[in-house]
Order: structure tokens, then sequence, then C-alpha cells
């Protein structure tokens, strides 16, 4: 089945880790993008990539990395100098590299850093 | 991006249509609306989008005012599996194709049995 799959579900790290988040989609879609989300609260976007090799910050991309080396995967490295690491965090993909078209979501990985 | 308003939360009784509101009263012309939602602990799902003309698909339809300043998301017959959180997003694609949504708090709606 085409979708967009992320791994693991929950991850536990100490702090001060770096810990990667996979993400991998089969949808063929061009754009792909991190969000994070905490209790309560909406989505911020963290990093976006609308092709391989390319990639632009988000709303909040202190404390990450990501990179784009293949079309299908998108995966995102929360290093040690984000200070509050700990929440959910969803992949998303999209066909086109512009105008509209709706993002597909993973199912998230929820990140607990103590 | 236009900012938008939703209420926190609404119930809604099952078999029921549900009416979803959204202001987005500083949307421009060249601005969509959109709707996703999103299950507890589950990434979001896309519902549904429109610009001035009303919507209809498999899930839902979306009511846009003639002004374009607010809108109605309507699930015709509501059922448990409905109980998510509806996130009604404005925006609009900036030239370069920069992107990625704006998600606000959303409103929790819950199917009551």
């Amino acid at each position: 089945d085409g979708g967009i799959t992320q791994s693991p579900k929950y991850l536990f790290r100490k702090e001060g880790q770096n810990v990667t988040l996979s993400c991998e989609q089969n949808l063929n879609h061009d754009a792909m993008y991190w969000y994070r989300q905490d209790p309560g609260q909406g989505l911020r976007l963290i990093y976006y990539s609308q092709i391989v090799n390319d990639f632009q910050k988000g709303d909040i991309a202190e404390g990450y990395s990501v990179s784009r080396e293949k079309k299908e995967s998108f995966p995102l490295t929360v290093t040690s100098a984000q200070k509050n690491p700990t929440a959910f965090y969803l992949c998303a993909s999209r066909s086109g590299t512009g105008g509209f078209g709706e993002q597909y979501f993973g199912p998230g990985t929820r990140l607990t850093v103590t | 991006d236009a900012k938008t308003t939703q209420p926190p939360s609404m119930d809604c009784a099952e078999g029921r249509a549900a009416n979803l509101p959204c202001n987005h009263s500083t949307i421009s012309g060249n601005e969509y609306v959109y709707w996703y939602r999103q299950i507890h602990s589950q990434g979001p799902q896309y519902i549904i989008h429109g610009l001035k003309n009303n919507e209809t698909n498999e899930m839902a339809s979306l009511i846009i005012t003639e002004d374009r300043k607010s809108s109605t998301l309507i699930l015709p017959h509501a059922t448990l599996r409905d109980t998510a959180v509806y996130y009604c997003i404005v925006r609009s694609t900036p030239p370069g194709g920069a992107d990625g949504l704006t998600f606000g708090k959303g409103t929790h709606l819950i199917i009551q049995p």
C-alpha cells in the first residue's frame, strides 16, 4: 500500500543525545515536511524539502537538522541543542513542488527525552 | 497567511450533521481554505479545500460565504469515528512555491452516542 511510514512510534532518549527520526514515503511525492506538535497545540513546521538535495527551514528549525538524499526519505535529527525536544513529531508529503495539493501525514513518532 | 478562529470544542449527536464554523476575516483573494482533522495520537488527515465555491467530496461539504470571511465544514451524518480535532487553515502559495501548513488549536468535535 502507498503511504508514509515513520519509525519508531515511541522513542526514548537521554538528554544530551542526538536522535534521528525516520520518514519514508512511497507515494512518489516531491515535497516532504516535518512538523512538531506539543500537547493541546497545533502543528508547527520544522523543515521542508521540495526536491532532493534541497530543504528549507520552517518556523522552528533551531536544534534540528534534516537531509534529503533520496526522494523517498527525509530523516529528521533532533540535536542536543534543541532545548525542549519532547514532543510528537509528524512527517508529511505532497505531490508537486508548487501550487496546491493536500499533504499526507505519517502516523507520527512520540519522542520523550529525560 | 490569514489567521483563522474556531471554537475550541463542539458536541454533535451521532447520525446528525456536524457543522464546524471557521472565521477568516482577513483572507485575501488568492488564499484557499483547507480543512484537516486529527484523531487522537494520529497524523492529520486532509478533508477538503476550496477557494470561493462550495465544495463537496465523499467526506464532507465546505460552504464558503460570499465575502469569503467565514466558512463551515459539514459532516452530513456524523459517526463516533468522526470524533477528532478539526483544523481550518487558510493559505496561499508564495512565489517560489515555499510552503507548509500553519495549524492552530482547531475545534475538538465530540460525537455523542
